[in-house]
C-alpha cells in the first residue's frame, strides 16, 4: 500500500476566491499522478495525468503543479465558483494501479 | 471521457444473502477491470484486478471466494459479494482500462451496499 496523502480535508471557500490544496506521495518509482474531481452520485472525472517533474496543466480555471523528486503536487482553483464544490481526489500510480489519496472536499459558498 | 455505467447504485440486503454489481463499459473494450471500494472517511482501495478472459488478482486482505469477479467480457464486469456482512458495507466503484488509454482511467458511478 503507497501512501498518498492529501491536505487539507476539507475546505470552504468563498465565490469568487482562489485556493489551493496539496497531494504528497512516494517519490520513488514514479509513473503517473492523476487528478480526479468527484461530485456525489457521479463517477469520478479525470481532470489531469502528470508525468514529468516540472509538470503544468490547466483546465479552465482549475491548474496543477507536480514535483516528482519531492513527492508533492498542487491543485489550484482560481476564483472559486458553487459549482467548484466537489471532492477532489489525487491518485499516484508506479504502474497501472492507482492508489489514492482520502480527498479534499472542497465547499464553495455563494 | 469514457461512459461506464454501474448497477444498481445502492443496494440494502440482509447479512448472509450474496449481492451482484454490474460494471459496463459502453464506449470502449475494456481489456481490464479494477475493482475498488471506499469505507467511510476512507480512501479508495484497490480490491482486485481481472483481464477478460481470466482469474481476477486480488489485493492483500481481499478475499477471492467472498469476492467474486467476473470479467467474460470486454464491456462487462460483475462483482458477487457472497454471503454480505455488514462489514461488507461499503462503496464499490469499477475502473476499466485499456492498452490503448494507457494513462488515463474513468470510473463508473460507484454502488453504495449496506448489509444489514
Amino acid at each position: 500500500i503507497l501512501n498518498v496523502e492529501q491536505s487539507p480535508q476539507s475546505l470552504h471557500v468563498q465565490e469568487g476566491d482562489s485556493t489551493n490544496f496539496t497531494c504528497s506521495f512516494p517519490s520513488s518509482n514514479f509513473y503517473a499522478l492523476h487528478w480526479y474531481r468527484w461530485e456525489t452520485a457521479k463517477s469520478p472525472e479525470a481532470l489531469f495525468v502528470m508525468t514529468l517533474n516540472g509538470d503544468e496543466k490547466k483546465k479552465g480555471r482549475i491548474s496543477a503543479t507536480l514535483n516528482t523528486k519531492e513527492g508533492y503536487s498542487y491543485l489550484y482553483i482560481k476564483g472559486s465558483q458553487p459549482e467548484d464544490s466537489a471532492t477532489y481526489l489525487c491518485a499516484f500510480s508506479n504502474d497501472y494501479k492507482l492508489s489514492f489519496g482520502a480527498g479534499t472536499t472542497v465547499t464553495v459558498r455563494a | 471521457g469514457a461512459v461506464v455505467s454501474q448497477h444498481p447504485s445502492w443496494v440494502i440486503c440482509k447479512s448472509g444473502t450474496s449481492v451482484k454489481i454490474e460494471c459496463r463499459s459502453l464506449d470502449f473494450q475494456a481489456t481490464t477491470m479494477f475493482w475498488y471500494r471506499q469505507f467511510p472517511k476512507q480512501s479508495l482501495m484497490l480490491m482486485a484486478t481481472s483481464n477478460e478472459g481470466s482469474k481476477a488478482t486480488y489485493e492483500q486482505g481481499v478475499e477471492k471466494d467472498k469476492f467474486l469477479i467476473n470479467h467474460a467480457s470486454l464491456t462487462l464486469s460483475t462483482l458477487t459479494v457472497t454471503s454480505a456482512h455488514p462489514e461488507d458495507s461499503s462503496f464499490y466503484i469499477c475502473s476499466p482500462w485499456t492498452s490503448g488509454r494507457p494513462d488515463t482511467q474513468y470510473f463508473g458511478p460507484g454502488t453504495r451496499l449496506t448489509v444489514l
